[in-house]
């Protein structure tokens, strides 16, 4: 079953404009929250994570927005640049400490344009 | 930095056959992870293994995989008897309780698996 869903495939963004990415999740267990970003023929990176105790994370160009009630997460990149072009996947977990599995949305595929 | 590292990049097998795929985790790290993502499917978790023991599988993770951690440096998944519908990218990842902070898992750049 689909626990944390991106319901956008794919987003074209300009330069120097604002991504958002979006992400829903089902499982009211998920305490934790990530986004990783995928190059071709790479593994997934991280981004930015968020816990469920805050509704907002920044690190530089990066904020991610959380909304409880609405089981909803966003990911905001501001201003987007053309290496910004990647898949983007969130993650979610029950628990934030170490050795728990991470479910992944299907991801967002970005692409930043000059 | 500090990465985590797989070989080999891709692996083909004929069905039947076993593989191991293997992965270095990051040196301080604790806790290590294996994923697998079929092509055109999202990433699936499959194993968590912690102090020489499996901390957490899930469903896909059968009696055809095992892991190893065989030294002080290696992490291994190896899959017995493989399948058609075993063919994926498989993930290792590792991460570091710091104790009650958040952990964040780190990923390779994935083992390319084709069985044929």
């Amino acid at each position: 079953d689909q626990q944390v869903k991106q319901n956008s495939p794919s987003l074209s963004v300009q330069e120097g404009r604002i991504s958002i990415l979006n992400c829903d999740y089902t499982n009211s267990m998920f305490d934790y929250f990530l986004w990783y970003k995928k190059y071709p023929a790479e593994g997934p990176t991280f981004l930015i994570s968020i816990s469920s105790i805050k509704d907002k994370n920044e690190d530089g160009r990066f904020t991610v927005f959380l909304n409880k009630s609405a089981k909803h997460l966003s990911l905001h990149i501001v201003p987007s640049q053309p290496g910004d072009s990647a898949v983007y996947f969130c993650a979610a977990s029950p628990f934030s400490n170490s050795g728990y599995a991470l479910n992944f949305g299907k991801g967002t595929s970005l692409l930043v344009t000059p | 930095e500090p990465e985590v590292t797989q070989t080999p990049s891709h692996q083909v097998t004929q069905m039947g056959q076993e593989v191991i795929l293997r992965c270095v985790p990051i040196s301080n790290h604790l806790y290590f992870y294996w994923y697998r993502q079929i092509l055109g499917q999202k990433v699936e978790f499959l194993v968590s293994f912690y102090n020489n023991e499996i901390s957490e599988k899930s469903e896909i993770f059968d009696d055809q995989f095992s892991v190893e951690r065989p030294d002080g440096s290696n992490f291994t998944l190896k899959i017995r008897s493989t399948k058609l519908e075993d063919s994926a990218m498989y993930f290792c990842a590792s991460s570091d309780s710091t104790g009650g902070g958040t952990d964040t898992q780190y990923f390779g750049p994935g083992t390319r698996l084709t069985v044929l």
